[in-house]
C-alpha cells in the first residue's frame, strides 16, 4: 500500500538553526514527489517536484533531495517568515499521496 | 492571474441541511480536485475530474456530489450534513499530460466547515 509519513510531527527552531525534515515513503512507480509550504488559513502553496533519486530542488533558505526510500527538506538559516507546515505528497501510478505534515516553528 | 477561487471560505450547517462549495480556476487544467484536510491527518480526496463531463470518486466521497460541467467550474455538494464532514475543504487543480501523478497542484485557500 503506497504510503507517507513525514517526521517530526513538530519542530520548533531558532532563527539561523540549520535543520532537516524527513519524509519516508513507500509507493508503486513513483512519478514525482511533491513539496508544500501551508501557512494557517491557507492552501498549501507548491514548492518542489522531484523526479528520480539523487535529484536535489533549491530555492531560498530550502533545499529537496531525493533518495529511493525518502526525501530531506533542508532548511539553512531559517527565518521567522519560514515557520508554516510543510507537506510532503508521493505521485505514484494510479494515486497522490498526502503526509500529514510537519509544523516548523522558527523563534526570532 | 487568480489561479484557484474558492468560496465561501467559512460556513456552518446545521445537521441535515444542504451546501454547494464552490470552485473555479482559470488556468485552464484539466485536472480538479476535492480534498478534506483534518487535524493530524494528510490530504484525502473526496472527488476529481480529469476534464469536462467526467468525474470520478477519490478515498472518501460518501456524503459528496460534484458536476463539471466546464473546464474552470468543479462544485461540491454536502447533501445531508452530518457532524463527520466538519472540516476544512480544499479545491486544487493541476495539468497532467498523462494519467498519472507528475504534476504538482495549485490549491485554493479552502472552505472552513463545521457541522453542529
Amino acid at each position: 500500500e503506497d504510503q507517507v509519513t513525514q517526521s517530526p510531527e513538530a519542530l520548533r527552531l531558532q532563527e539561523g538553526e540549520s535543520s532537516s525534515l524527513n519524509c519516508s515513503y513507500t509507493v508503486s512507480g513513483l512519478r514525482g514527489l511533491f513539496w508544500y509550504r501551508q501557512d494557517p488559513g491557507k492552501g498549501p502553496e507548491f514548492l518542489f517536484t522531484l523526479y528520480s533519486a539523487g535529484e536535489e530542488k533549491e530555492k531560498e533558505r530550502l533545499k529537496a533531495t531525493l533518495t529511493k526510500k525518502e526525501s530531506f527538506l533542508h532548511i539553512t538559516a531559517p527565518k521567522p517568515e519560514d515557520s508554516a507546515t510543510y507537506l510532503c505528497a508521493v505521485g505514484g501510478a494510479q494515486k497522490l499521496v498526502f503526509g500529514q505534515g510537519t509544523r516548523l516553528t522558527i523563534n526570532p | 492571474n487568480a489561479g484557484v477561487t474558492q468560496t465561501p471560505k467559512f460556513r456552518i450547517l446545521k445537521i441535515g441541511q444542504s451546501m454547494t462549495l464552490q470552485c473555479t480556476q482559470d488556468m485552464n487544467h484539466n485536472y480538479m480536485y476535492w480534498y478534506r484536510q483534518d487535524p493530524g491527518m494528510g490530504l484525502k480526496l473526496i472527488y476529481y475530474s480529469v476534464g469536462a463531463g467526467i468525474t470520478d470518486k477519490g478515498e472518501v466521497p460518501n456524503g459528496y456530489n460534484v458536476s463539471r460541467s466546464t473546464t474552470e467550474d468543479f462544485p461540491l455538494r454536502l447533501e445531508l450534513a452530518a457532524p463527520s464532514q466538519t472540516s476544512v475543504y480544499f479545491c486544487a487543480s493541476s495539468y497532467q499530460g498523462q494519467r498519472s501523478y507528475n504534476s504538482p497542484l495549485h490549491f485554493g485557500n479552502g472552505t472552513r466547515l463545521t457541522v453542529t
